[in-house]
């Protein structure tokens, strides 16, 4: 089974803030890699995915990096409709997902 | 639109099969694409449980293989999930969704349904 760790599990930051989320897959996954974005009580909505393209109607603020066992999700400038939390999943053999990370408010 | 909606009971009890189905509408299952189920205990991370595609291949998540069945029904554009034994650790919301198709049998999750929260206990 893949493993994916997510880093940091929450951050607090504030609006207009750059935050920056990491991934590592306990094996190389090529660019298998998808970011999702979950608000309490509601389903995960897919924000990137094959590791860097945006979703359509994802604002582009949203992006994606990386390949092999090591990603990123980088948001360029929080809103608040941003606060949330966020997962990635791999799709290279089975399917699983990080633990998460928590977007707080600073 | 592609629109996807579970239905089956809220209560399970322990040991007992848990039975959902997810409806999609806007889309027909026979087009193409996987159809998958994920669940999500309170408080935790998703967890994918298995997918299928239109002509019934399937895959499971290893570690509840021997308890999961995922079935589809193209002339009613649904597919189902049962999930055999259950105890308390079962308890989550499970969303259906479908599957943009990456590698044979994953994907990633482009749509969902709202989820819908099952609950083991006597």
């Amino acid at each position: 089974d893949i493993q994916m760790t997510q880093s940091p599990s929450s951050v607090s930051a504030s609006v207009g803030d750059r935050v920056t989320i990491t991934c590592r897959a306990s094996q190389g996954i090529s660019s298998w890699l998808a970011w999702y974005q979950q608000k309490p009580g509601k389903a995960p909505k897919l924000l990137i995915y094959a590791a860097s393209s945006l979703q359509s109607g994802v604002p582009s603020r949203f992006s994606g990096s990386g390949s092999g066992a090591d990603f990123t999700l980088t948001i360029s400038s929080l809103q608040p409709e941003d606060f949330a939390t966020y997962y990635c999943q791999q799709a290279n053999s089975f399917l699983s997902f990080g633990q998460g990370t928590k977007v707080e408010i600073k | 639109q592609v629109q996807l909606q579970e239905s089956g009971p809220g209560l399970v009890k322990p040991s007992e099969t848990l039975s959902l189905t997810c409806t999609v509408s806007g889309y027909s299952i026979s087009s193409g694409y996987y159809w998958g189920w994920i669940r999500q205990p309170p408080g935790k991370g998703l967890e994918w449980i298995g997918s299928i595609y239109h002509s019934g291949s399937t895959y499971y998540n290893p570690s509840l293989k021997s308890r999961v069945t995922i079935s589809v029904d193209t002339s009613k554009n649904h597919f189902s999930l049962k999930l055999s034994s259950v105890t308390a650790a079962d308890t989550a919301v499970y969303y259906c969704a479908r599957v943009r198709i990456a590698v044979a049998g994953t994907g990633y999750f482009d749509y969902w349904g709202q989820g819908t929260l099952v609950t083991v206990s006597s």
